[in-house]
């Protein structure tokens, strides 16, 4: 089982809708969740992060966390063509000490295609 | 300083060539990282440093990898003997940590270096 699960898609949804993304994680000692936009050749972007259970929201996304489940979403409302891109999800572990270093695992990033 | 930059941005190499990468994080950030992300997947981590000193290798870094932060400001990475399955985007990114506190994990990536092995 890989440690962070996402559907690698093609997602493809019409301007103006709803996007889901949805992740997976396997390591239940994760303590920070993050979705990450990348265009195709480019760096990953950080657009939400979220640390507790729940919704978080910002402008159009709106990232939940459901840590019994281990499961982490991304809305995106009022889809754009500019929104096409992969969205990877990451997930920052802490160690048996409860530190955390930063150090992220990533999905394998879902690719969402927003057609006209 | 706006961001994190990387050098090259693209690198093409024969086989059996060595090649190296430089990093420059943001200016306050303590903690740098490398990743490694091929197409269709996810980065990968491969190490990373707090200030100068290297904290963590993945398994993934073979003895023909090293990185180094020499003075916890710009990092490199070298590949030595550069084999085709090295070819991938080199991903450099940095964090800070607040004093006594917690990093969060939130990362800022440069712009990586394209590695083409021929």
């Amino acid at each position: 089982q890989k440690e962070v699960e996402q559907n690698s898609g093609p997602l493809s949804v019409p301007e103006g809708a709803i996007a889901s993304l949805n992740c997976t994680y396997s390591d239940r000692g994760s303590q920070s969740f993050f979705w990450y936009r990348q265009y195709s050749g480019k760096s990953p972007e950080l657009i939400m992060s979220i640390y507790s259970n729940g919704d978080k929201e910002d402008g159009r996304f709106t990232a939940q966390l459901n840590k019994a489940s281990q499961y982490v979403s991304l809305l995106i409302r009022d889809s754009q063509p500019s929104d096409s891109a992969t969205y990877l999800c990451a997930v920052n572990k802490v160690d048996a000490g409860g530190t955390s270093y930063g150090k992220l695992t990533f999905g394998q990033g879902t690719i969402l295609t927003v057609h006209p | 300083d706006t961001g994190v930059s990387q050098d090259p941005r693209h690198k093409i190499t024969k086989r059996g060539q060595n090649v190296t990468f430089r990093c420059d994080p943001i200016s306050e950030h303590n903690r740098l990282y490398w990743y490694r992300q091929t197409l269709g997947q996810g980065p990968e981590f491969l190490t990373y440093f707090q200030n100068e000193a290297q904290l963590e290798k993945s398994r993934l870094l073979s003895d023909r990898f090293s990185a180094e932060r020499p003075k916890g400001s710009f990092s490199t990475l070298e590949i030595q003997r550069t084999e085709q399955g090295d070819s991938a985007m080199y991903l450099c990114a940095s964090s800070s940590t607040p004093t006594g506190g917690w990093n969060t994990g939130e990362l800022f990536f440069g712009e990586g270096s394209r590695l083409t092995v021929l």
